[in-house]
């Protein structure tokens, strides 16, 4: 079965430090990966993707993430923060098809940003 | 238009009330899904359709009844629910299952009294 681990549930950083959301997943092959932003009672915005190729993957509203096979992790990065990132992160995993789980997304529990003046 | 759109923003249903959850999307997407979530927790599968053809239920209650009468819309029926399926309950779409992003709606949230 899929999961994901986002091992910090809430951070804090001032405006303009750099920021990294750490997210390990588990999954037999090598899964779909996304990030989504949610801000309270909104729905989901996504971020950025991985699908194949390279690792390195650039998103909306400056992040990136890389994609690390050997620490099946997928971190997201930004390398100054707007106080307007203030929200809940989820990196997502999801099934390629073939398996039984194919079309499930399944979530992280999430990471509370706050971003201080 | 990346627009999923959702009605009603917020609904207050009786526990013994028959009511709606709508979802619509103009993207030509063939996969359409519902989403489930509690407050301070992930967002959590109920159901996806592909080709207006359900394809995963994840043992969802009886009193949840998905309906996708064409490729651009997606309901979920309600009925005899109870208070702990309050939650904001979040619409999706993708191109296909999954071999693109999903864009999700702002969600409906539903309180039961």
């Amino acid at each position: 079965a899929q999961s994901v681990t986002q091992p910090d549930i809430h951070i804090t950083v001032s405006e303009g430090a750099s920021l990294e959301l750490r997210c390990n997943y588990s999954y037999g092959a090598t899964p779909y990966l996304f990030w989504y932003v949610q801000s309270p009672g909104q729905g989901l915005q996504l971020l950025l993707k991985y699908f194949s190729g390279d690792t390195l993957v650039q998103g909306i509203k400056g992040f990136e993430a890389e994609f690390k096979r050997s620490q099946s992790s997928f971190n997201l990065r930004k390398p100054s923060v707007h106080w307007s990132d203030a929200a809940e992160y989820f990196c997502a995993v999801g099934a390629r098809a073939g398996g039984t789980s194919y079309g499930k997304l399944t979530f992280g529990q999430g990471t509370i940003l706050t971003v201080h003046p | 238009d990346t627009e999923v759109t959702q009605t009603p923003k917020h609904l207050v249903m009786g526990m013994t009330n028959k009511k709606s959850l709508k979802c619509e999307q103009h993207m030509g997407h063939r996969a359409m899904y519902w989403y489930k979530q509690k407050a301070k927790k992930p967002p959590e599968l109920m159901f996806v359709y592909s080709y207006e053809k359900l394809s995963i239920n994840e043992s969802v209650p009886s009193r949840f009844s998905p309906e996708c009468p064409n490729s651009s819309l997606l309901n979920l029926h309600l009925h005899a629910l109870q208070p702990e399926d309050s939650a904001l309950y979040l619409c999706a779409s993708s191109h296909r299952v999954l071999n693109t992003e999903a864009f999700f709606g702002q969600g409906t949230r539903l309180t039961v009294v």
